[in-house]
């Protein structure tokens, strides 16, 4: 069962374009939501998160987007770069589940210069 | 600061045997996991210890078992080696989680496990 969902297994873009990374839910417990990118042969680095009470939080080029009642998240990258190229996790956490992760697939972004 | 270390960093097993993964973080944190990455399914959580001197099972938890040595080490045991285990294994460690707030999980490099 997997309450965390990412369909899109890879996006390619260009370079200076925007990227969005889409990424569903099932669990309505789930009340924090959050953004890993992951480089080859690396572990996964934070990148940003987002509290349930919230529908948006922005963080330089990166923008999180939570639509609670569609149980939707994206992340936006504006502009996109070659070095944001990297498969990028989405992560969610249950209210009660303390410091417990539910991940996505992944999706490999590609930018290309 | 190293972060959070792991080791080792490759490792080939045959069905049976058995191995211990070590992760140490210096950043004082109180919590630390253990996940491991397949192909096609994200991260899961194997094990994971909220403070010293507690373990709990995470979503995937059988044929392996975990050690919290003290504040800084974690460490993540397979005591007969299966093919199904061949995957990448990750520590995290963040600082202890509420239900109010939530703080970022630091990831170690990951060790490449294969099971012959």
């Amino acid at each position: 069962d997997q309450q965390v969902k990412q369909n899109s297994p890879s996006l390619s873009v260009q370079e200076g374009r925007i990227s969005i990374l889409n990424c569903d839910y099932t669990n309505s417990m789930f009340d924090y939501f959050l953004w890993y990118k992951k480089y080859p042969a690396e572990g996964p680095t934070f990148l940003i998160s987002i509290s349930s009470i919230k529908d948006k939080n922005e963080d330089g080029r990166f923008t999180v987007f939570l639509n609670k009642s569609a149980k939707h998240l994206s992340l936006h990258i504006v502009p996109s770069q070659p070095g944001d190229s990297a498969v990028y996790f989405c992560a969610a956490k249950g209210g009660t589940s303390y410091g417990k992760l539910t991940f996505g697939q992944g999706t490999i972004l590609t930018v290309h210069p | 600061n190293a972060g959070v270390t792991q080791t080792p960093k490759f490792q080939v097993l045959k069905t049976g045997q058995s191995m211990t993964l070590q992760c140490a973080q210096d950043m004082n944190h109180n919590s630390m996991y253990w996940y491991r990455q397949d192909p096609g399914m994200g991260l899961r959580l194997i094990y994971y210890s909220a403070s010293e001197g507690t373990t709990d099972k995470g979503e995937v938890p059988n044929g392996y078992n975990v050690s919290r040595l003290n504040k800084r080490e974690f460490s993540l045991r397979l005591e007969s080696a299966a093919p199904s285990q061949t995957s990448v294994y990750f520590c995290a460690s963040s600082e202890f989680p509420t239900a109010q707030a939530y703080n970022e999980q630091f990831f170690g490099p990951g060790t490449r496990l294969t099971v012959l």
